[in-house]
């Protein structure tokens, strides 16, 4: 059962306009939220993470909005650009401040247009 | 260029054959892990190491064997391996004292078992 939910498997975006890439979970242990990137023949690359006490966290082009009461996080990318094209991954971890068990989802592939 | 180096990047080998895995990094971080990642799936953890001693093993079957010699390397010994077994090994590390510190991977071996 998957516990990390990205139901897009691939997101086609302009560039310059705005990227929206989401994920679903179902367990209620999660505090702590992470998206890693992904370019091919290379490891996912931390991009940006947000803790349950928030609602919102940005760093530059980058904003992850946390909704606790849906079970439910999605990634902007703003303005969106033909670099961005990669796998997005939504990866959660649960209590005790560890990432030792981060669960991953099964990634978005998203591509940026020139 | 990533800061988790891995060796090789590709590797073939025969379901009799023994190999190793190797990864190492730089960062100082006492956490160290192995993830196994199948052709459109999400990373799946199999070991994490922390301060050089196991602390987490996913009920990763035998013939997969992990091993950290010092703080800066981590390898994962194979034998006997299945052709299920062919997959993208990740290896990754992150900080322990800090809390939600991410995880920063290597890009992997290209695992192929004939």
């Amino acid at each position: 059962d998957q516990q990390v939910k990205q139901n897009s498997p691939s997101l086609s975006v302009q560039e310059g306009r705005i990227s929206i890439l989401n994920c679903d979970y179902t367990n209620s242990m999660f505090d702590y939220f992470l998206w890693y990137k992904k370019y091919p023949a290379e490891g996912p690359t931390f991009l940006i993470s947000i803790s349950s006490i928030k609602d919102k966290n940005e760093d530059g082009r980058f904003t992850v909005f946390l909704n606790k009461s849906a079970k439910h996080l999605s990634l902007h990318i703003v303005p969106s650009q033909p670099g961005d094209s990669a796998v997005y991954f939504c990866a959660a971890s649960g209590s005790g401040g560890s990432n030792y068990k981060l669960t991953f989802g099964k990634g978005t592939l998203l591509t940026v247009n020139p | 260029d990533t800061e988790v180096t891995q060796t090789p990047k590709h590797l073939v080998m025969g379901m009799t054959n023994k190999k190793s895995l190797k990864c190492e990094q730089h960062m100082g971080h006492r956490a160290m892990y192995w993830y196994k990642q199948k052709a459109k799936k999400p990373p799946e953890l199999m070991f994490v190491y922390s301060y050089e001693k196991l602390s987490i093993n996913e009920s990763v079957p035998s013939r997969f064997s992990p091993e950290c010699p010092n703080s800066s390397l981590l390898n994962l010994h194979l034998h006997a391996l299945q052709p299920e077994d062919s997959a993208l090994y990740l290896c990754a590390s992150s900080q322990v004292d800090r809390p939600n510190s991410p995880l920063h991977f290597g890009n992997g071996t290209r695992l192929t078992v004939t």
